[in-house]
């Protein structure tokens, strides 16, 4: 496809995982991101992995990455009420970013 | 100090004003980017400036004209503003073209 895609909702209990996933569109894309975006405010670089990497971990959060299927998950590990927020996942093409329309995480307690 | 600085925050105006919101950055990045976020929430990027060189421009309407007076600062000048001008816009800098960006806070510009 030639967009970045992802699902639009996700709903998950505290104490939780959640999951959420992204397909990108340029198997050449260096960088692939995961930004969030809480109420109101700028977004924020939550972690990043590098191409040549399938799996990365930074405190409660996973990044796995499918090259062959162009796919990116971010897992949050005990997800907590401040997670509350969308989360874009953005590609590195040789001039711009791309990014999906953003998952919109909702935590309940 | 905020590494991305946009202003204002909030800018509401009258159809056919011209209006301008500006973005500085001090990490000492070399690209700067303007994006446009609507109200589904999709990211857009309108210009993208390498050392104070336009490298990318999507097909945005000519009454968009980014200025860079120098590799830290980025403005965003907007002639006879319409409704659908209104949106959220954010500016956005990397060290390279290669690199992750770092953004502003947005500037929601609603056009009445």
């Amino acid at each position: 496809g030639e967009d970045v895609e992802q699902s639009l909702f996700l709903s998950v209990r505290e104490g939780d995982s959640s999951v959420i996933n992204c397909t990108y569109t340029d198997s050449s894309s260096t960088y692939l991101y995961w930004y969030k975006q809480e109420p109101g405010a700028g977004l924020q670089l939550l972690t990043y992995i590098f191409s040549n990497m399938d799996m990365k971990q930074d405190q409660r959060h996973t990044v796995l990455l499918n090259k062959k299927d162009k796919h990116l998950s971010l897992r949050i590990a005990d997800t907590q009420t401040g997670d509350s927020a969308i989360y874009f996942c953005a590609e590195k093409g040789i001039h711009d970013m791309r990014f999906g329309a953003g998952t919109r995480l909702t935590v309940k307690p | 100090d905020t590494a991305v600085s946009q202003t204002p925050k909030y800018l509401v105006t009258q159809m056919g004003n011209d209006k301008s919101i500006k973005c500085e950055q001090n990490l000492g990045h070399d690209t700067m980017y303007w994006y446009k976020q609507d109200s589904k929430k999709f990211l857009k990027i309108m210009f993208s400036y390498n050392n104070k060189e336009l490298i990318i421009n999507e097909t945005v309407p000519n009454r968009f004209s980014p200025k860079s007076p120098d590799k830290a600062h980025l403005n965003l000048h907007i002639n006879s503003l319409e409704l659908g001008d209104s949106a959220v816009y954010f500016c956005a800098s990397s060290q390279d073209v290669n690199t992750e960006a770092f953004f502003g806070q947005g500037t929601r510009l609603t056009v009445v």
